[in-house]
C-alpha cells in the first residue's frame, strides 16, 4: 500500500496570502496525484488531478505541481472560501490512499 | 447537473448489515466507474471500493474483503454497497464517487454521504 503523507497537519494563513500544501508518497505515483478540498458537512471537491491539471471550474489561484513522490498544491491569495481540509490523493496503485489532510485555518 | 444521492444509512449494531444505494443522475452513468469512500467521525478520506461502468471489474480494499461487495444496476442508474459483519471501525460517513473517466480512479463528483453507525 502507498502511503500518502501530508504536511502541515494545520496550516495558519491571513486573507490573501498564500498558502503551500505538501504531499509526500511512499513511492512514486508517477504523476497520478489529485487533490481535494473538504469543508465541514460537505463532500470532497476535486481541484487537481495528474498532479498539475486544475479540474472544471476550479479558480487559477489553485496550483499542484510535482511528480514521483513529492507534490505541492498552492493557493495563492487566500480567500474566505478557501478556508478547508484538502486531501491529497494517489491513483497509480491499488488501493487509492488518501493523505490524512491539511486544514487550511484563518491566522 | 450530475447528482448522486446516497441512502440506506442508520444505526446498526455489530454483527448486522446494510445495503447503501446511490442513485446517480446528470451524466451517461454506464460510461464511468463508481465508488464508495469512507470518513470516521473527525478522520479524514479512506478508499473503499470501485467498480467499473460495465460491473464486470470490482476493487475494495484489504479491511473489507469478504464482508463489503460493491454493485451497480446500469438500467437504474444506482450504485450499492453491501456491506455485512459491520463492526465499531466501519462507523463512518460513506460517499458515492463519480470516477472522471471510465478507467481512472480519482472523483470528480461527490455526494453527500450516508451516515452509519455501528453500535451496541
Amino acid at each position: 500500500e502507498i502511503v500518502m503523507t501530508q504536511s502541515p497537519a494545520t496550516l495558519s494563513v491571513s486573507p490573501g496570502e498564500r498558502a503551500t500544501l505538501s504531499c509526500r508518497a511512499s513511492q512514486s505515483v508517477s504523476s497520478e496525484l489529485a487533490w481535494y478540498q473538504q469543508k465541514p458537512g460537505q463532500g470532497p471537491r476535486l481541484l487537481i488531478y495528474r498532479a498539475s491539471t486544475r479540474a472544471t471550474g476550479i479558480p487559477a489561484r489553485f496550483s499542484g505541481s510535482g511528480s514521483g513522490t513529492e507534490f505541492t498544491l498552492t493557493i495563492g491569495s487566500l480567500q474566505s472560501e478557501d478556508f478547508a481540509v484538502y486531501y491529497c490523493q494517489q491513483y497509480n496503485n491499488w488501493p487509492r490512499t488518501f493523505g490524512q489532510g491539511t486544514k487550511v485555518e484563518i491566522k | 447537473e450530475v447528482q448522486l444521492l446516497e441512502s440506506g444509512g442508520g444505526l446498526i449494531q455489530p454483527g448486522e448489515s446494510l445495503r447503501l444505494s446511490c442513485a446517480a443522475s446528470g451524466f451517461t452513468f454506464s460510461s464511468y466507474a463508481m465508488s464508495w469512500v469512507r470518513q470516521a467521525p473527525g478522520k479524514g478520506l479512506e478508499w473503499v471500493s470501485s467498480i467499473t461502468g460495465s460491473g464486470d471489474g470490482t476493487y475494495h480494499i484489504d479491511s473489507v474483503k469478504g464482508r463489503f461487495s460493491i454493485s451497480r444496476d446500469n438500467s437504474k442508474n444506482t450504485l450499492y454497497l453491501q456491506v455485512n459483519s459491520l463492526t465499531a471501525e466501519d462507523t463512518a460517513v460513506y460517499y458515492c464517487a463519480k470516477s472522471y473517466t471510465q478507467a481512472t480512479y480519482y472523483f470528480d463528483y461527490w455526494g453527500q454521504g450516508t451516515l452509519v453507525t455501528v453500535s451496541s
